[in-house]
């Protein structure tokens, strides 16, 4: 069945470091693929999506590559700040499971100042 | 108002009470979801409405209990709740067929004495 890897956290970095979460997805078909990021006492918020092989999403500094090769979607920033510690989720849905969302466990990221 | 409002925030309740979660999506959407998240476990899927039917009941408590009156309208009726009941209950909705993936509400802090 489908499902989604990320890397356990908690992720721990200085600001401006370079931010690397990575993620990997097993599906059947060409499934979209997110990032969800979601900040302390708050829901889940779309962070980027991809649809298609090749496709790179962006939103607020963060990427991430739609890999078909690797089956991958790293997320990516060059240079974080405190403001993006949250927990981030990678998913993806399938368009013949209805574009049911299967989400990755969560990668919580604390930026010391 | 726009997205998708649930109410209220935080809800504190006795083992005994009967109380009610509310969800509200202004988008249009046509199909809404409940989950549930507790701390250091994954998102637990727990029900999915599509145009007001009930397509999904992942193995949820009978203490909890789903009801969906319009496409716009998403409730979840507690009644005599257990200590581990308590954590984040999330609500989203989407648009089935777009791809998009989902729109999350702020959720509702439930602690159950």
């Amino acid at each position: 069945g489908n499902s989604v890897t990320q890397m356990e956290g908690p992720v721990t970095l200085s600001e401006e470091a370079f931010l690397t979460i990575n993620c990997t997805y097993t599906a059947t078909g060409y499934p979209s693929l997110f990032w969800y990021v979601q900040y302390p006492g708050e829901g889940l918020q779309l962070l980027l999506k991809a649809t298609k092989a090749d496709d790179k999403g962006s939103n607020k500094g963060f990427e991430a590559t739609y890999r078909k090769e690797t089956t991958s979607f790293h997320l990516e920033k060059g240079s974080v700040q405190v403001s993006d510690s949250a927990v981030y989720f990678c998913a993806l849905s399938s368009p013949n499971r209805d574009d049911k969302i299967i989400f990755g466990k969560g990668t919580r990221l604390h930026i010391l100042p | 108002e726009t997205g998708v409002t649930q109410t209220p925030r935080h809800l504190v309740m006795g083992m005994t009470n009967k109380k009610s979660l509310k969800c509200e999506q202004h988008l249009g959407h046509n199909a809404m979801y409940w989950y549930k998240q507790s701390a250091k476990k994954p998102l637990e899927l727990m029900f999915v409405y599509n145009f007001k039917e009930q397509t999904e009941n992942n193995s949820v408590p009978s203490r909890f209990s789903p009801e969906c009156p319009n496409s716009s309208h998403l409730f979840l009726h507690l009644h005599t709740l257990q200590p581990e009941d308590s954590a984040l209950y999330l609500c989203a909705s989407s648009q089935e067929g777009q791809g998009w993936g989902y729109t999350f509400g702020s959720g509702t802090r439930l602690t159950v004495v």
